[in-house]
C-alpha cells in the first residue's frame, strides 16, 4: 500500500514569504500530525488533525497553521517566514485512538528560508 | 506531562557488535505505547519496534529487541549483530492519550549511531 506522501521534498523561500506543505496519509488513516525537526530543537510537535478538526496543537506561533480535508489529506501553512523556520517538516499518519498503533511518517519537506 | 530522555547523543560501535540505545520515559498515564524509529540521513522516520505499557513480554522484531523495564520506566533498544546500514539517528517515542480524544507522540532527542567497519 502507498505510504505517506509529502510534497514538495525541497523548498527554498525568502524571508517574509509564505509556504504551503502538503501531506497525503495512508489510505484509511484519518489522523495526521505534523512535526518540525531542527538540529537545535529536535523533533517538535506542531499539530494533529482528525476528521478535519485540529485536536492538538504544539507551542508554535500563530504563523503556523494547518487544515485537513475530507479525504484526510492535510496541508500546513507558514506565513511571514523567518530564517528560524528552516527545518525538516515531517508529516505522520495513524489510526486514531490506538495507543498500540504506530505513526507512519513521510519523507519530509526540507524548507530553507533565505 | 510526558517526557522521553535519551542520554547518549552519539555512539560508535564496531560492525557485528550488539548495541544498546538507552531510553527512559516519564508519564503518569497507565496506558501508553513506546516506539523506536530510525532516521537515516535521507530524513524519513522508519518504524522499528513497539512496546505497549501492558505487554509483559519484551518486543522483538528481527535484529531489534526492546528491553522494557516498566518499574524503572526504561525502554532500551537492542540491536544485535550491527551492520553498516544501521548507522543513523535513533529516536525513542511515546504515544499517549492527550485528552479530548486526541493522541500525542513525544520524542527523545535521539542517539546518533555510527557503525564502524
Amino acid at each position: 500500500k502507498a505510504g505517506v506522501t509529502q510534497t514538495p521534498r525541497y523548498l527554498i523561500k525568502t524571508r517574509g514569504q509564505q509556504v504551503t506543505l502538503s501531506c497525503s496519509p495512508i489510505s484509511g488513516h484519518r489522523s495526521v500530525s505534523w512535526y518540525q525537526q531542527t538540529p537545535g530543537q529536535g523533533l517538535q510537535f506542531l499539530f494533529e488533525y482528525f476528521s478535519e478538526t485540529q485536536r492538538n496543537k504544539g507551542n508554535f506561533p500563530g504563523r503556523f497553521s494547518g487544515r485537513q480535508f475530507s479525504n484526510s489529506r492535510s496541508e500546513m501553512n507558514v506565513s511571514t517566514l523567518e530564517l528560524g523556520d528552516s527545518a525538516l517538516y515531517l508529516c505522520a499518519s495513524s489510526l486514531a485512538g490506538r495507543i498500540n498503533y504506530g505513526y507512519t511518517f513521510g519523507s519530509g519537506t526540507r524548507l530553507t528560508v533565505v | 506531562a510526558q517526557k522521553i530522555t535519551q542520554t547518549q547523543p552519539g555512539m560508535f560501535v564496531q560492525e557485528k557488535e550488539a548495541v544498546t540505545l538507552d531510553c527512559t520515559y516519564d508519564t503518569s498515564d497507565q496506558s501508553y505505547g513506546l516506539f523506536w524509529y530510525k532516521q537515516p540521513s535521507s530524513g524519513e522516520m522508519i518504524f522499528l519496534i513497539y512496546q505497549g505499557s501492558y505487554d509483559e513480554q519484551n518486543a522483538t522484531e528481527g535484529r531489534y529487541s526492546l528491553n522494557f523495564q516498566k518499574a524503572r520506566k526504561s525502554a532500551n533498544l537492542v540491536i544485535s549483530a550491527s551492520q553498516l546500514g544501521d548507522s543513523a539517528m535513533y529516536f525513542c517515542a511515546m504515544r499517549y492519550h492527550s485528552g479530548g480524544g486526541a493522541d500525542g507522540l513525544t520524542f527523545g532527542k535521539g542517539t546518533h549511531l555510527i557503525i564502524q567497519p
